[in-house]
């Protein structure tokens, strides 16, 4: 069964440090979502792609996250510098087009120190 | 504005039993729902989705009712087993097709 692949499952960083997370959609799916979970509430979306371009980053925080899908498939999500407050699970999701299911990743834990 | 929430955060049954997940969503226009469940330090897994032409969808064990009056809709399980245990979420794409999550209702299933 065609999964959302992320890397790596779990990350520790030191504040200030630069942090990286990677995601390879299912295959065909245009649509790429980065969300942050943070423990006991719901992902928030602070990513979307469409093939290769933003469809929305209005949540995203500029001064310190970046994100690329330069090729339109697999997609880099950064944090430079990381804070404590970036503690959190990242996920990834996929969708076909935009208004179907979305499909999410296993996440990426990341704890900040 | 937009909004998904849900109305109970916990949600205790005995297994056999059936279970029954809420939510409300406030904008009148949303056309498509997903049920999501999410099992601790996993990410969420597709359950049911329901377009706003139909009231009722309905897979294996799971039962997902609309009603656009009231705006609200619900996720039955039916003969709850411990392993439905996880936080489920309903999310409401809307007319930005970005699936916009509440809080989600944690429920535990007790042997």
């Amino acid at each position: 069964e065609a999964e959302v692949a992320q890397s790596p499952r779990y990350k520790i960083t030191e504040k200030s440090q630069a942090v990286a997370f990677w995601c390879d959609p299912i295959s065909g799916h245009a649509t790429l979502y980065w969300y942050r979970q943070i423990l006991g509430q719901g992902p928030e979306l602070l990513v979307q792609f469409q093939d290769e371009s933003v469809v929305d980053d209005s949540q995203l925080p500029k001064d310190r996250f970046s994100a690329e899908r330069l090729k339109g498939v697999d997609s880099t999500l950064k944090i430079q510098p990381a804070e404590l407050g970036d503690s959190a699970m990242y996920l990834c999701a996929s969708s076909f087009r935009r208004n179907t299911e979305a499909f999410f990743g296993q996440g990426t834990r990341l704890t900040v120190v | 504005g937009e909004s998904v929430g849900l109305h109970l955060p916990t949600l205790s049954v005995q297994e056999g039993d059936n279970s029954i997940i809420n939510c409300a969503y406030s904008n009148s226009a949303s056309d498509y729902f997903i049920w999501y469940k999410q099992e601790s330090g996993k990410g969420p897994q597709f359950i049911i989705d329901i377009r706003s032409n139909m009231d009722k969808r309905q897979g294996q064990r799971v039962t997902v009712l609309l009603n656009k009056t009231v705006k609200h809709l619900s996720l039955q399980i039916a003969a709850t087993q411990p392993g439905d245990s996880a936080v489920y979420f309903c999310a409401e794409p809307g007319g930005s097709y970005i699936p916009t999550f509440g809080r989600g209702t944690s429920l535990i299933v007790h042997p």
